[in-house]
């Protein structure tokens, strides 16, 4: 089976912080993605990564980064959390394009 | 922008119901299809993807696609009540169609 997994379940960050969201995968897929996920809007792609070192903005991109220094670890970074990046963040992963994503458990970041 | 739109519902249909869920996109250029159901407070899970026009079965799931209408459905016969969840519709699309968009959504209930 696909494993995604996600370094925290739960996470509570103070307004200004530097905030690193980790991901793995252990099934050597090329493609790597996050999202957040707010009521009422969805699921909506922040940045994703065909090849290590490569990434590309999704349609959220401000106030995130990502880092891919390894196929199998996607890195979500948060500059200087605000209040307004309190949300659910999934990360996923599929082999490569136009095959299905699989999803880790997703982290709840809360910015106080 | 790529665009996946979903009815966001709620849909309700009495156990052992027909439900219908349906999805258009925007990217012409869109050549996989995928539904995801996910339950509150978890990850999206993948149900059924579709690459051809015409429709695919699996057990009481049926995806429909129609890439001249841009429209993709699917249908769950024998609708149960621990098939309500949000079901989601996703598609790749843009250059290189490495990007993964997901639709907002329809909030599924089977009434016992």
């Amino acid at each position: 089976d696909v494993k995604v997994t996600q370094s925290s379940r739960y996470l509570v960050k103070r307004t200004g912080e530097k905030v690193f969201l980790e991901c793995v995968q252990d099934m050597d897929h090329e493609n790597m993605f996050w999202y957040r996920q707010d009521p009422g809007l969805g699921l909506r792609l922040i940045y994703f990564s065909y090849d290590v070192k490569m990434k590309e903005k999704g349609d959220i991109p401000e106030g995130y980064s990502v880092s891919r220094e390894k196929k199998e670890r996607f890195s979500l970074i948060l500059e200087s959390a605000s209040t307004n990046q309190t949300s659910m963040y999934l990360c996923a992963s599929s082999f490569t394009s136009g095959t299905e994503a699989f999803f880790g458990q997703g982290t709840r970041l809360t910015v106080v | 922008q790529k665009e996946v739109e979903q009815n966001s519902g709620p849909l309700s249909v009495p156990e052992g119901a027909i439900a219908s869920l349906n999805c258009t996109y925007s990217d012409r250029g869109s050549q996989s299809f995928f539904w995801y159901r996910q339950y509150s407070g978890k990850s999206p899970e993948l149900i059924m993807f579709i690459y051809s026009n015409g429709d695919k079965e699996d057990g009481r799931f049926t995806a429909q696609l129609n890439k001249a209408s841009q429209y993709v459905s699917l249908l769950i016969r024998d609708s149960q009540p621990s098939d309500s969840a949000t079901y989601l519709c996703a598609s790749y699309s843009g250059a290189g169609s490495y990007q993964l968009t997901f639709g907002k959504g329809t909030k599924l209930s089977v009434i016992p």
